[in-house]
């Protein structure tokens, strides 16, 4: 079935530190991808999507691009700030069938200090 | 505008009791979704809603989890005989439809403790 494999965390990094979290999928179709966050004591809000090959997702300084070859969609900052740390869900959503239904990965807790 | 609510926050209860949970969604999404999420996972599928009828519920764990939503509105998760494995964090998610890629907004959740 389809899967979502995303680093594990906590990853640690000082402010205006590159961010690069892994994410890969295993897929029968053609999904949509997403990064979702969850900042401490808030719910799950989406970060960015994309919805075919190639595309590239992004908000708030993150990108990540569908890249279908390697079937990844590995999220990308230039210059982390504190506000940034958050857990990052990795997820898809299997095209083939009719509820947008959502797959996730287990998350990657990101810790930025000052 | 008002987002996804969820009540109630947090839920103690017994092993072998039964237990509601409600979530409102945003207004006039027709799409509706359960997901469960336990300690240091993600977020796992159990029901989705399209208007009244549960279109898909491949994900619910045993006949023990049922959900409802009458009018195409509010949604009740309802789990009977609760086990200690039940214990989780109970996500609802609303969307104005299912089409592919559409995004879903989350509630804050239910965490379900299970003693």
């Amino acid at each position: 079935g389809d899967s979502v494999t995303q680093m594990e965390g906590p990853v640690t990094l000082s402010e205006e530190a590159c961010l690069t979290i892994n994410c890969t999928y295993t897929a029968t179709g053609y999904p949509s991808l997403f990064w979702y966050v969850q900042y401490p004591g808030e719910g799950l809000q989406l970060l960015l999507k994309a919805t075919k090959a190639d595309d590239k997702g992004s908000n708030k300084g993150f990108e990540a691009t569908y890249r279908k070859e390697t079937t990844s969609f590995h999220l990308e900052k230039g210059s982390v700030q504190v506000s940034d740390s958050a857990v990052y869900f990795c997820a898809l959503s299997d095209d083939g069938g009719a509820t947008n239904k959502l797959i996730f990965g287990t998350g990657t807790l990101l810790a930025v200090q000052p | 505008g008002a987002g996804v609510s969820q009540t109630p926050s947090n839920k103690v209860t017994e092993k072998g009791k039964y237990v509601e949970l409600r979530c409102d969604p945003i207004s006039g999404h027709t799409a509706l979704y359960w997901y469960r999420q336990s300690l240091g996972q993600g977020p796992e599928f159990l029901i989705y809603f399209q208007g009244t009828g549960a279109a898909d519920d491949s994900g619910l764990p045993n006949d023990r989890f049922f959900a409802v939503r009458p009018e195409g509105s509010v949604s009740t998760l309802k789990i009977q005989r609760t086990e200690r494995g039940d214990s989780a964090v109970y996500l609802c998610a609303s969307s104005l439809s299912s089409d592919r890629g559409r995004e879903q907004y989350f509630g804050p959740g239910t965490r379900l403790t299970v003693t």
